[in-house]
């Protein structure tokens, strides 16, 4: 049985960066791509970005600037990072696995999701 | 960048009724849409995928079609856990666009 757990600090303040960690049990760690989501309270759900063993990396182009999607392969674990976070960036952030073949990536499992909070 | 919208953004229904969900893709897609059921609280589940194939476990009265731009959810009758906020979402390519929503309620 696939299980994603994820951790991290959930109360930030702006200018701080995020960091989040997903561990994966179960599965192989090589043929997904490792995704994170987030949804602010009450609102949708924004995709951030994924990486896969390969190393292949897609970024949101609204955050790009600010994210980096990385995997300790060796811990099957992957974590983002997510730097000058502001109050618009308060959401629970979720890591998820996306089953994958070409270019295409269909998420089927998710993890528990991590509120984040920015606030002064 | 691509965009995916939903209509309506809410919906109420009687148990028992037919209730249809569109999402919209401003470039094609193929088949590479996806649709989430979310219940108040809960992580996301995925329903369908490849725009009209059920995911094992899911209800058959979840249904989906729809290609290239335009594409639908129905739920055939309404059943009372079926209360929950359902998304469409593009993944053909990244990056992989959620739709905005669409709650259902019971009438």
């Amino acid at each position: 049985q696939v299980q994603l757990q994820q951790w991290g600090a959930g109360l930030l303040k702006p200018s701080e960066t995020l960091s989040l960690t997903c561990a994966v049990y179960g599965g192989s760690f090589n043929l997904y791509y490792w995704t994170w989501i987030r949804q602010p309270p009450g609102k949708g759900l924004e995709w951030i970005g994924e990486i896969n063993y390969s190393g292949s990396i897609n970024y949101n182009p609204s955050l790009e600037s600010r994210v980096t999607i990385s995997l300790d392969t060796p811990k099957n674990q992957f974590s983002l990072k997510l730097t000058s976070m502001t109050a618009a960036d308060t959401a629970v952030y979720f890591c998820a696995r996306g089953r994958y073949s070409s270019t295409w990536s269909l998420i089927d499992y998710w993890g528990q999701g991590t509120l984040v909070t920015v606030s002064s | 960048d691509l965009q995916m919208t939903q209509s309506p953004s809410s919906l109420s229904a009687s148990v028992g009724d037919r209730v249809t969900i569109t999402c919209r893709a401003s470039q094609g897609i193929s088949s590479f849409l996806a649709w989430y059921q979310q219940k108040p609280g809960k992580v996301p589940n995925l329903l369908i995928y490849g725009a009209s194939t059920l995911q094992s476990g899911v209800p058959s009265r979840f249904s989906g079609s729809g290609s290239g731009t335009d594409f639908t959810l129905t739920i055939s009758s309404l059943q009372p856990e079926d209360v929950a906020t359902y998304y469409c979402q593009k993944y053909n390519s990244a990056p992989r666009t959620f739709g905005q929503g669409t709650k259902v309620e019971i009438k």
